[in-house]
């Protein structure tokens, strides 16, 4: 599976929105890339993912450059809850088409909501 | 949805002990993954099992380690003769096989070794 690489940490106001970057420049064509959040002593969290196309939910957007070789996770709003390590994967579908077999996480960005 | 849960929440042992860990997925997930998570990482696969099959194990996973998942559902992670290198955040996962690509943790089993 391809290598991430994100900034150790970043700042953003309350309020304002946050765009977490990634790169991913060795991510092949089967690769999805995913975003989990973790706060504080929880466990991962699932945000969104995408293949090629911009995606949208109701946690974030998802901007993947046209080469795939970078993207940008959008939190519209930033509230003092989205205070997290957020993990850029990259990685294939399963065999059968479904959900990948593993997630290999980095070390995250560690994003820090200010008041 | 009542969620991945995992018992118990913290674990203090001696260095030599075994250590067992339980796992209950969401009910209507097939695969269940294992994670290992040291403080200042990110999480690291250790092993996943579809339905009970184990498919994948990481070269993480010594032989004191050992996982299982009889009936398809819960899941058992045991540690024999822990080492203080075995501290960590224990992380439970599991998902769909088709359809959706989310995998769902727990809130992970801390285990301090002295």
């Amino acid at each position: 599976d391809a290598k991430t690489t994100q900034p150790t940490s970043m700042d953003c106001a309350e309020g304002r929105a946050a765009n977490l970057p990634c790169n991913h420049s060795t991510i092949s064509g089967n690769e999805y890339v995913y975003w989990y959040r973790q706060i504080h002593s929880q466990g991962p969290q699932y945000i969104i993912h995408g293949l090629k196309n911009n995606e949208t939910n109701e946690m974030a957007s998802l901007i993947i450059t046209e080469d795939r070789k970078s993207s940008t996770l959008i939190l519209p709003h930033a509230t003092l809850r989205d205070t997290a390590v957020y993990y850029c994967i990259v990685s294939r579908r399963g065999v059968d088409g479904g959900a990948t077999n593993k997630l290999i996480f980095g070390t995250g960005t560690l994003l820090a909501v200010q008041p | 949805d009542t969620g991945v849960s995992q018992d118990p929440r913290h674990k203090i042992t001696k260095r030599g002990q075994n250590v067992t860990f339980r796992c209950d997925p969401i009910s209507e997930h097939n695969r269940l993954y294992w994670y290992r998570q040291t403080l200042g990482q990110g999480p690291e696969f250790l092993t996943y099992f579809q339905n009970e099959a184990q498919l994948e194990k990481s070269r993480l996973l010594s032989d004191r380690f050992s996982a299982e998942r009889p009936k398809g559902s819960f899941s058992t992670l045991e540690i024999q003769r822990t080492e203080q290198g075995d501290s960590a955040m224990y992380l439970c996962a599991s998902s769909s096989s088709t359809g959706s690509y989310e995998q769902y943790f727990g809130p992970g089993t801390r285990l301090t070794v002295t």
